[in-house]
């Protein structure tokens, strides 16, 4: 497996509480991504990082932001978690973002947050 | 918008025989298409990646092709095992003719091979 590692790994905490998931990589990787995964939608973007303290939104970056402050470390923050952020959250890695070089994205082990 | 399709119904085989998954997509024109395992409770794994210009890609058991004129990607797995069941993915990305080079991710088909 690529060098990348998710924290917590489980999580459970109440409507309105902030949250914090951590993606940490030793693959010295440029890009970063966070994907929420549910059933009957796959996978979606929430937001991606091009560098440090580069970041850009994805599909669905309503109630998430991120911070990049070093290159290994990519965290991303529910500010008040609600309960349609209960998901499973992949981080990704990837070299490049060029088209079919080097793009491909290697995955985190994931983290299962649950909202109540 | 964009749209990805994969057939949402689990793919059920015979150990032994030939795989064939597919991935239709409308409203753009992706310049790469990469194909992803999932087994469950783990992050996706690449498999393959497939450019524009070329038709077919092959790796061991694994084959993938890509028309872009009936806009779709088929993913062939021969002699199937027990161990390749598992949700497989794919994921058009864009080029430098527009869209995004982040590839968009079809939500998998499951495929069961039976011994």
């Amino acid at each position: 497996d690529a060098g990348i590692t998710q924290s917590p790994r489980h999580k459970v905490t109440e409507t309105g509480t902030p949250v914090t998931l951590r993606c940490h990589q030793t693959e010295n990787h440029r890009y970063m991504y966070w994907y929420r995964q549910d059933p009957g939608h796959g996978l979606r973007l929430i937001h991606y990082s091009y560098g440090v303290k580069d970041t850009d939104k994805g599909e669905v970056s309503d109630g998430y932001s991120v911070s990049r402050s070093k290159t290994e470390d990519f965290l991303l923050t529910l500010e008040s978690a609600t309960s349609s952020q209960t998901s499973v959250y992949f981080c990704a890695i990837s070299e490049s973002l060029a088209s079919g070089d080097h793009n491909e994205q290697f995955f985190g082990p994931g983290t299962r947050l649950t909202v109540l | 918008s964009q749209k990805i399709e994969q057939n949402s119904e689990a793919l059920n085989i015979q150990e032994g025989k030939t795989a064939t998954l597919t991935c239709n997509y409308t409203n753009y024109s992706p310049a790469y298409l990469q194909w992803y395992r999932q087994d469950p409770g783990r992050g996706p794994v690449f498999l393959l990646l497939i450019r524009e210009n070329e038709k077919e890609k092959r790796k061991e058991r694994l084959k993938v092709t890509f028309d872009t004129t009936l806009k779709q990607s088929l993913f062939h797995i021969t002699a199937s095992q027990p161990a390749d069941s598992a949700t497989y993915l794919c994921a058009p990305g864009a080029g430098s003719s527009g869209g995004s080079y982040i590839p968009t991710f079809g939500r998998g088909t499951s495929l069961i091979v039976h011994p």
